[in-house]
């Protein structure tokens, strides 16, 4: 597509469910990244995805998150048993290759726990 | 010692000012530099690379200072929409980038 797209936009779920967050990256883009970022907060890193693999998921804050891309495309970042503190922005961001250049970013999810 | 740090202003500056903005990283072999815009509630973005010889972009020049391991943006002649939160990055690695924790500024009519 023209540019990254993220969906849903909003998300609120109570304590506990899961939830899957969905990023479609730029076509050809080859790197995929998921950051989330909390209120008056910075950018966290939470995983990077070059093609289908993930050379680095030091950021993924506990088991309960999970990441996977398929085709080299679409990636879903999956939080089990959501908690309070999840609340936050979840942006992924993609680039035609691995450390070279600037990202696009997508609008974001904004997931809230209730 | 965070791998790159701003400082979080806010700065609030009257409209048709110079301002200027540093980022500073400790890791001396970081390679490439970016500054990143974000507006409240939205996503980052791409603002303009630094390169070693700085370079600029209409009211915007960005520099790198290897030396004293630090980025800077300079943005002339301040407009309202200049008001946002500027984020640096900075690459250490293949797989190793760092995003500031952002530099906010306010312009004032």
């Amino acid at each position: 597509g023209a540019g990254v797209s993220q969906s849903p936009s909003n998300k609120v779920t109570e304590k506990g469910k899961d939830v899957e967050l969905r990023c479609d990256p730029i076509s050809g883009h080859t790197a995929l990244y998921w950051y989330r970022q909390s209120l008056g907060q910075g950018l966290e890193f939470l995983i990077y995805f070059q093609g289908n693999s993930a050379p680095d998921k030091s950021g993924l804050p506990s088991d309960r998150f999970s990441a996977e891309r398929t085709g080299g495309s679409v990636s879903t970042l999956t939080i089990q048993r959501t908690q309070q503190e999840d609340s936050a922005v979840y942006l992924c961001a993609s680039n035609p290759r691995s450390g070279l250049g600037g990202y696009t970013f997508g609008s974001g999810t904004r997931l809230t726990v209730v | 010692r965070k791998e790159v740090e701003q400082d979080p202003g806010p700065f609030n500056v009257p409209e048709g000012a110079t301002v200027a903005f540093n980022c500073t990283y400790s890791n001396s072999a970081s390679q490439s530099f970016f500054w990143y815009r974000q507006d409240c509630r939205k996503e980052p973005k791409l603002l303009m690379s630094v390169y070693s010889s700085g370079n600029e972009d209409g009211r915007f020049t960005a520099q790198l200072n290897r030396a004293s391991q630090y980025i800077s943006l300079l943005i002339r002649d301040s407009k309202l929409s200049d008001s946002a939160t500027y984020l640096c990055k900075v690459r250490t690695g293949a797989n190793n980038l760092f995003f500031g924790t952002g530099t906010r500024l306010t312009v004032i009519p």
